[in-house]
């Protein structure tokens, strides 16, 4: 199973933007990378997810790496309800059809 | 998007009770739900997936004659805590995935699940 390596931590000034990195160096070919956040005590929200190109949606764009061993979500224009833990996640493949297994995230503080 | 919702969001109840917690895809058929535990300051942990019709399947080190799990319709799944202790106070939450490759799972609220 690809595991993934985040920042523990991040800060980031109100309105600008944030960029978290995460390594995923032993990915295989037909695993995507997903990404999903959770505000404290709340569970996880769905933000955005990629095989190989770069994608973009209203909440945020995920660029991949040409090599796949790493992406970077980018949430364009922070604001304090962003504060949250942000997770990269690959998808695990196995008969039940793919579990998504968390890492320890990084802890985005936005911050006025 | 697709909304899942848990049930209850919070639960006190006594050491040695069984509490069971409701998992449900309000606007879409979920044949595979997920069920996850998360202790303060520490990722979700995944504790099992369920499956519509047929018997959980459990992650290493998780009892299943403790933690049961029933997916009897397409809509929903339930997770009893069997003879509950403090230990097992924790934040419990479900996913259900709309399915095929690469689509994304949702999450419900959580249940703050707290045995005293």
């Amino acid at each position: 199973d690809a595991k993934t390596t985040q920042p523990p931590s991040m800060d980031c000034a109100e309105g600008r933007a944030a960029n978290l990195p995460c390594n995923h160096s032993t990915i295989s070919g037909n695993e995507y990378v997903y990404w999903y956040r959770q505000i404290h005590s709340q569970g996880p929200q769905y933000i955005i997810h990629g095989l190989k190109n770069n994608e973009t949606n209203e909440m945020a764009s995920l660029i991949i790496t040409e090599d796949r061993k790493s992406s970077t979500l980018i949430l364009p224009h922070a604001t304090l309800r962003d504060t949250a833990v942000y997770y990269c996640i690959v998808r695990v493949w196995s008969n039940q059809g793919g579990k998504l297994i968390f890492g320890q995230g990084t802890e985005l503080s936005v911050k006025p | 998007g697709a909304v899942v919702s848990q049930h209850p969001s919070w639960v006190i109840c006594k050491s040695g009770t069984s509490v069971k917690i409701e998992c449900r895809s309000l606007d879409f058929q979920a044949t595979t739900m997920f069920w996850y535990r998360q202790f303060p300051k520490q990722s979700l942990m995944l504790m099992a997936t369920s499956n519509e019709g047929s018997k959980a399947t459990y992650e290493q080190g998780v009892e299943k004659d403790k933690f049961l799990i029933n997916h009897a319709s397409l809509t929903l799944s339930t997770l009893t805590v069997t003879s509950a202790h403090p230990e097992d106070s924790s934040f419990y939450i479900c996913s259900a995935r709309l399915g095929g490759l690469g689509t994304e799972a949702f999450f419900g609220q959580g249940t703050r699940l707290t045995v005293v």
